[in-house]
């Protein structure tokens, strides 16, 4: 059964620099989500993609955040200039979506847990 | 601004005792409500909500919506220590294209 994966598992680094996640969504699903989680929280939307257009951003997705999906299937999320407010869970969702009035739920990878020191 | 809040925050039970977690929420223009249960690791998928009154089953789950009082439930009969948790909520509406708006959660406690 393969689900959604994520890569790395788990990222410690440095304030200020750079980190790079990766989501392998389900195959045959089309929108792909990024979401950020903290301690205590639910899971906070950030952006999401149909196939390789990113749709739609957070106001939480400051300009050190980018996010691509160059051939529809898998993405990456990069922090550029980390900071230690940046420290979370980055989970990624995917799901199929068949028209206007589609409504399947979003399946969620096991995470990337960003550490900063 | 979408909303949702989930009570309560926090549960302990004894094993074999039934228990039902809220979820309230305000949404522009309401498309979905989604429970999932997350233990250590990725949110996983219980139940998508779309019509009042409907219940919806799996196992000894459940979950009900009410779109008329913005709230949904969700019930687990004789609990199991492998239902400790945290149980989100979360709404879809319109204002945020397909993306879920979550709770706070639920975090779920089950005793031997």
């Amino acid at each position: 059964d393969t689900g959604v994966s994520q890569d790395p598992r788990h990222k410690i680094t440095k304030r200020g620099q750079n980190v790079t996640f990766r989501c392998d969504p389900i195959s045959e699903h089309n929108r792909l989500y990024w979401y950020r989680q903290t301690l205590g929280q639910g899971p906070e939307f950030l952006t999401y993609f149909q196939n390789e257009a990113q749709l739609e951003k957070s106001r939480l997705l400051s300009d050190r955040f980018s996010a691509e999906r160059p051939k529809g299937s898998f993405s990456t999320l990069e922090i550029q200039r980390t900071e230690q407010g940046d420290s979370a869970m980055y989970l990624c969702a995917s799901s199929l979506v068949m028209g206007p009035y589609s409504n399947q739920p979003q399946h969620f990878g096991d995470g990337t847990r960003l550490s900063i020191l | 601004e979408d909303k949702v809040v989930q009570s309560p925050l926090s549960l302990v039970v004894h094993e074999g005792d039934t228990v039902t977690l809220n979820c309230s929420y305000e949404v522009t223009n309401f498309r979905s409500l989604l429970w999932y249960k997350q233990e250590k690791k990725a949110p996983t998928f219980l139940f998508m909500l779309t019509s009042s009154g409907i219940e919806k089953k799996s196992g000894r789950l459940s979950s009900i919506l009410d779109k008329k009082e913005l709230f949904s439930i969700l019930n687990i009969t004789a609990t199991q220590t492998g239902d400790s948790a945290i149980y989100l909520c979360a709404v879809v509406g319109s204002n945020s294209g397909y993306a879920l708006n979550f709770g706070k959660g639920t975090s779920l406690l089950v005793t031997p």
